[in-house]
């Protein structure tokens, strides 16, 4: 099955970029996303990327897609406190269904002021 | 939009008791899913329900793990009996129709049941 990989910590300074980082093994998914979950919280589908781009970005947001190497990128520019959170990188099989979603481990983001 | 409503937030129970865990989904989603968030193995779906009809159970640990949806407003999560392995955070999802081929994945979640059995 899918295997994805995230480094379980990162730390930054508040006004500096942030970059999570995800490798998977499975080249046929056709959705990427990045979910985000707050303390206390459920998981929050911040943005997406599909398998045929390379890039998408949405305001503070830039996610990278290299299908060669299998690895995914979420730069938060300007990284503020209230980005403290843990970041989901999810598959999503060729068929897109929720049900065959493949969560990695989530990497917490710390935000030191 | 309520979102998605979990109860209870908080649940602290004693090894052996019977646990019920509840869920509304969002209006008009026709998918709900379990899931279980703990340190070691982070997120697992549970079990997975299309149309009310559950389709996936196989990341149901065992027996003692029931989940029903008796309609398209409503499911329930259950162990019994629990016990203190089953501390975790239980998340219930739901995601609405697919409109096109190939769309889909996002999921909206609750905001969890924390589970403690002593």
């Amino acid at each position: 099955g899918e295997d994805v990989e995230q480094s379980l910590f990162l730390s930054v300074r508040e006004g500096d970029s942030s970059v999570i980082n995800c490798t998977y093994t499975d080249s046929s998914s056709t959705y990427l996303y990045w979910y985000k979950q707050e303390p206390g919280a459920g998981l929050q589908l911040l943005t997406y990327i599909f398998s045929n781009m390379d890039m998408k970005q949405d305001q503070r947001l830039t996610v990278l897609l290299n299908k060669k190497d299998k690895h995914l990128s979420l730069r938060i520019a300007d990284t503020q406190t209230g980005d403290s959170a843990i970041y989901f990188c999810v598959l999503a099989l060729s068929s897109g269904s929720a049900r065959q979603l493949t969560f990695g481990s989530g990497t917490q983001l710390t935000v030191l002021p | 939009d309520a979102g998605v409503i979990q109860s209870p937030r908080h649940e602290v129970t004693e090894m052996g008791q019977e646990v019920t865990l509840r869920c509304k989904p969002i209006s008009g989603h026709n998918s709900l899913f379990w899931y279980r968030q703990t340190m070691m193995r982070g997120l697992e779906l549970l079990i997975y329900f299309n149309n009310n009809v559950p389709i996936d159970d196989s990341g149901m640990p065992e027996d003692r793990f029931s989940a029903k949806m008796p309609n398209a407003s409503f499911s329930t999560l259950k162990i019994q009996p629990s016990e203190p392995r089953d501390s975790a955070v239980y998340f219930c999802a739901s995601s609405p129709p697919l409109r096109l081929a190939g769309e889909g994945g996002e999921l909206f979640f609750g905001e969890g049941s924390r589970l403690t059995v002593l």
